[in-house]
């Protein structure tokens, strides 16, 4: 399958602090990038819609200041938690879609995120 | 608001078992469908994909599709405890656009 990568797999800051989670889609152009965050045993909850060259869309609920989506490159979307707090503590997610009618979605490996 | 319902389980079969996990779906525009293994900690992995009724078979795993009945299944035969983890059923519309998750089947492979 296409390969996602993901960077960094872990990140440990402090409060108050910024934060980039950087997703690349290796061997193919991806025009819509997903983030989502999962808590422990809970679902995968969908933040944002990430669209090449256009401001992303979030979900209710997600503030948009707080998580900054850039996907400036058809193989490169970055989400910023900008001033990370406790509440931030969390494992995010990217996934690109290969395009097209048969579309599939491939995720990264994913960001465990713990603010002190 | 299109959804995808799956029964969160935890379901657990004996090791050599057939484990049989099921996903339903709200929208009948659905057209492509999916199935996701999670294991703890990690990100989801696309295991199998189906776009046409009937069954599809890729090894230990044969996916089944029932558009009429807007359900889809995961078979997983002759179980191992490695295949211990969260299934996700996932469906996407005509265009493999609009990819809806369903929360998950939590499996567990008893040896």
């Amino acid at each position: 399958g296409a390969v996602v990568s993901q960077h960094p797999s872990r990140v440990i800051c402090k409060s108050g602090t910024s934060v980039k989670i950087e997703c690349r889609s290796l061997d193919f152009q991806a025009t819509t990038m997903f983030w989502y965050r999962q808590f422990p045993k809970k679902s995968l909850m969908l933040m944002a819609t990430s669209n090449e060259g256009s401001k992303a869309t979030y979900e209710q609920g997600v503030e948009k200041d707080k998580f900054l989506i850039n996907h400036a490159s058809l193989t490169l979307s970055t989400l910023t938690v900008t001033s990370a707090q406790p509440e931030d503590s969390s494992f995010y997610i990217c996934s690109a879609g290969t395009g097209g009618p048969n579309e599939k979605l491939f995720f990264g490996s994913g960001t465990q995120l713990s603010v002190l | 608001q299109k959804e995808v319902e799956q029964n969160s389980g935890p379901l657990s079969v004996p090791e050599g078992a057939i484990a049989s996990l099921n996903c339903t779906y709200s929208d009948r525009g659905s057209q492509s469908f999916f199935w996701y293994r999670q294991y703890s900690g990690k990100s989801p992995e696309l295991i199998m994909f189906i776009y046409s009724n009937g069954d599809k078979e890729d090894g230990r795993f044969t996916a089944q599709l029932n558009k009429a009945s807007q359900y889809v299944s995961l078979l997983i035969r002759d179980s191992q405890p490695s295949d211990s983890a969260t299934y996700l059923c996932a469906v996407a519309d005509n265009y493999g656009q609009n990819f809806v998750f369903g929360p998950g089947t939590r499996l567990s492979v008893l040896p």
